[in-house]
Parts: structure tokens; sequence; C-alpha cells
């Protein structure tokens, strides 16, 4: 599976816009990038994927580089309760395991 | 309305006791995971249903078994919990809806069961 790196937190002001980084520089063609969040003590959350395109959501937009070797994650007006971890993961077209890594710490701060 | 419910919320069993984690799904995906996932750690899979399919991770103990008995429920044993298997044990649901392998599709995740071992 390739790989992805994130930061391992970051801080963002209530209100502002929030862009997570997701280093994945050994995607292969067929592997799509997917968010998910975890509020503590819940499950994840799925929040948004793509494959090549920019993509948004009523939660998120996705940007995907054009090399595809990156992307990031904008949550556009961030609040307190976006306070979570957030995974990057890629994955093969044919392959059901979701793995998650590290994820990065996102703390929204009044 | 909750789509994947886990019970009990909250666990707690004896060392070498054994003890079942369960989940139900109303969304009728016919895959089903279960994850492990201790503090400050990410979730870790140790399973997966593709229907009746069971796909087991190679690092996952012998110690946890899974039983599927229809698409709605699926069970997380534990033989003999000690204490490093006290964790958080999520659940999670998936849709291939044409027969094929598609990842386009997001998952679902349960609350979570916590395991306390005493």
């Amino acid at each position: 599976d390739a790989k992805t790196t994130q930061p391992t937190s970051m801080d963002c002001a209530e209100g502002r816009a929030a862009n997570l980084p997701c280093n994945h520089s050994t995607i292969s063609g067929n592997e799509y990038v997917y968010w998910y969040r975890q509020i503590h003590s819940q499950g994840p959350q799925y929040i948004i994927h793509g494959l090549k395109n920019n993509e948004t959501n009523e939660m998120a937009s996705l940007i995907i580089t054009e090399d595809r070797k990156s992307s990031t994650l904008i949550l556009p007006h961030a609040t307190l309760r976006d306070t979570a971890v957030y995974y990057c993961i890629v994955r093969y077209l044919n392959d059901y395991k979701l793995s998650f890594g590290a994820g990065t710490t996102v703390t929204v701060r009044a | 309305d909750a789509m994947v419910i886990q019970n009990p919320r909250y666990q707690v069993t004896q060392f070498g006791k054994p003890v079942t984690l369960s989940c139900s799904q109303t969304l009728n995906h016919n895959v089903m995971y279960w994850y492990q996932q201790k503090s400050s750690q990410a979730p870790k899979l140790l399973f997966h249903y593709y229907d009746k399919d069971f796909n087991n991770e190679a690092d996952t103990p012998d110690n946890f078994q899974s039983r599927r008995p229809n698409t709605s429920f699926c069970f997380l044993d534990i033989r003999s919990p000690g204490l490093g298997d006290a964790a958080m044990y999520l659940c999670a649901t998936s849709s291939d809806k044409q027969g094929i392998h598609r990842v386009d599709t997001e998952a679902f995740f349960g609350q979570g069961t916590r395991l306390t071992v005493v």
C-alpha cells in the first residue's frame, strides 16, 4: 500500500480555514485518497475522498495535486467541534482494507 | 438513527475470561470490519468480512476470533483477554454495491466498545 505522511499536530483559529496536508508520494494510478476524522471517544467519521479531481462536499474540500503525490484537506470555517484527529488514507481500487496511519491532531482554538 | 450499533459501550472483563463484543448494522452492507484502538494510537485493523468470507490480518493474535452469523451482525470473541487487550474496539461497515471490488464508498463506524481487563 502507498503510505501517507501527515504532520503530527496543528492548531487552527476558530472561524478560519484549516488546511491539512498529506503526502502520498508513492500513490499509484488506481489509488484513492480518503480522509476520515475521529473526535475524542467516538468512532472515525468519513469526510471526503477523491481520485485525481478536486472534491467538495458539505464538510470539506479536497485538493489533490496534479501529480497526485500530495493532497490538502480544507475545512473552510473551522469550529471548536472540528477538534479531532484527521486521517489521510490511500487505498487501492481493489482493496477493502481501510488502514489508518498516525493522523494529524487538529486543535481549533477560540 | 444509529446505523452501526455496538454493545455494550463499556465492558469490564476478568483476566483470562472469554468475552464477546457485538456489532449490528442497519445498512445492509456486505463488508464488516473490526478494529482495535489503544490509547493515543490509530485504529488497527484486526480482520474483516467480505460477505461471509473472513479475512484475518497477518498480525492479529489467535486470541481474537470473529463470527458473522448473518449480514446484520458480527461478533468479536476474545478467548483469553490479557491486560494488553484493554482498548477501544471499533466495528465498521462498507458496501460493495456491484459485487466487484470498489473502494469509492465510505465506511461507517460504530461508537466503539471500551474494554477494560481487570
